[in-house]
């Protein structure tokens, strides 16, 4: 079955600075999700990229998908301290009718 | 409108127990997803009803299992507690499923902690 891989696993950045945060596929990608996690709490829904080439963007996160690659990026812009939290890839494992997740990047911003 | 509720919000046992965990969709959908997310690992697919049956369920043992009830609503189940079973337990609903799956809408979690 199809496998996420994030990268880095865990994030330390300054208030105000960008990050990205990656994530590569094992397998061709059909749609990827990317969610937000709260320690110890639900999954929050922000994006999904569905085409090859797709952008997308809400506030100040902005995420892409390269089915080439089979790789999706997410970036912040001016990050603050309500982007702290895990966030975590999702890609629907075709075949197999589920929902894998990357395990996730843990994002601290310092004020 | 309510979203996916789980119940109860923490849950304490020992070794050797059993634990029932409870899930609510979303109003209208009739598909719920059932996730374990051990500490310091990513969510690992549990099992998936649709429409009252089971559809999949993913690599864990035969001690843990559920069903969904007629409105929908689902239980899981994980019998002979063990140490590992430690972890926050999560639902997710979708409307229905289709040869796809659309984006997935989460509980909060039922935190299950086995001493």
């Amino acid at each position: 079955s199809q496998e996420l891989e994030q990268s880095p696993q865990s994030l330390i950045v300054q208030e105000g600075k960008n990050l990205t945060i990656n994530c590569t596929s094992s397998k061709t990608l059909y749609g990827l999700y990317w969610y937000k996690q709260k320690y110890g709490e639900g999954l929050i829904f922000l994006m999904m990229l569905q085409k090859g080439g797709e952008e997308k963007s809400h506030e100040k996160i902005t995420a892409k998908l390269d089915e080439k690659k089979q790789q999706s990026s997410l970036h912040i812009t001016a990050s603050q301290p309500s982007h702290a939290g895990i966030y975590l890839c999702g890609a629907d494992d075709t075949g197999f009718q589920k929902l894998v997740f990357g395990t996730g990047t843990r994002l601290l911003v310092s004020p | 409108e309510a979203g996916v509720t789980q119940s109860p919000t923490h849950l304490i046992k020992t070794r050797g127990q059993q634990a029932t965990l409870r899930c609510s969709p979303i109003s209208g959908h009739t598909s719920v997803y059932w996730y374990q997310q051990a500490l310091g690992l990513g969510l690992q697919f549990l099992l998936w009803y649709d429409e009252g049956e089971e559809r999949n369920r993913g690599n864990f043992p035969p001690r843990f299992s559920g069903r969904q009830f007629p409105n929908y609503s689902s239980e899981l189940n994980v019998n002979a507690l063990e140490l590992e079973d430690s972890a926050l337990y999560l639902c997710a609903s979708i409307q229905a499923y289709r040869r796809r799956i659309e984006k997935l809408f989460f509980g909060s979690g039922t935190q299950l902690s086995v001493l």
